[in-house]
């Protein structure tokens, strides 16, 4: 069955960075890309972007280019985003997704916890 | 501000429907298939309909989805309090060269 852990909670205060980790099983990671979405608390879905697990091209929402970064290594099947210069907005629980297809987020982690506070 | 338009809260009673919309625009609803999310609390979102009327395996057919123009809806029927959750619409924006996903802000579901 089509797994996704996620690596736990953070703690970051304002201007770090911070690295969420993703580990897939259950399927053929090369055949598929895997999003990153995000709920601040009390928020609706926001997507952060996309990080194919084929060839690691990705696809990062506008307001997040520049600031964000995401890889995928296919020797442990993890895909990994990192986003810095964190401010207090950035506090939420950041999910991954395996995409069926780009209208289509099919399996989802458990979610992370990012608190970003002074 | 979502890209995609829901109404913020529905209820109704056991055993009754309900329906909730999402409603966009050409360049998401209007040329792209639909997913709806059920996110129970505290939970991740779980992928109840993809390709505007489809359901994965396991899903009840007591979920069905719809698709008219730049509008989509979720039509729950038989409502169990197990349903009481958040539902989220979602599909793909073309307006940008490299597109992005979207997602409708979210409709709560109180089963009476």
């Amino acid at each position: 069955q089509v797994q996704l852990v996620q690596s736990g909670g953070e703690v970051k205060k304002p201007g770090a960075s911070v690295k969420v980790s993703c580990k897939a099983s259950g399927y053929t990671f090369t055949n598929y890309g895997i999003s990153w979405v995000r709920q601040a608390p009390g928020q609706g879905l926001e997507w952060v972007g996309w990080v194919s697990g084929y060839n690691g091209n990705t696809n990062y929402e506008q307001k997040f280019q520049g600031r964000v970064t995401m890889t995928a290594d296919t020797s442990t099947s993890t895909v990994y985003m990192e986003l810095r210069s964190l401010t207090s907005d950035d506090t939420a629980v950041y999910y991954c997704a395996r995409d069926k297809n780009a209208q289509v987020r099919e399996y989802w982690g458990q979610g992370t916890l990012v608190t970003v506070s002074s | 501000q979502s890209v995609l338009t829901q109404p913020p809260s529905v209820s109704a009673a056991p055993g009754q429907k309900v329906t909730i919309s999402c409603s966009g625009s050409s360049s998401n609803v209007g040329s792209n298939n639909v997913a709806w999310y059920q996110q129970l609390p505290g939970t991740a979102p779980k992928l109840l309909i993809y390709d505007n009327d489809k359901r994965p395996s396991g899903i009840p057919d007591r979920f069905s989805g719809s698709k008219s123009g730049t509008s989509a809806t979720l039509v729950i029927t038989g409502l169990q309090t197990g349903d009481e959750a958040d539902y989220y619409c979602g599909t793909w924006d073309s307006s940008l060269s490299a597109g992005f996903a979207v997602f409708g802000g979210g409709t709560q579901l109180t089963v009476l």
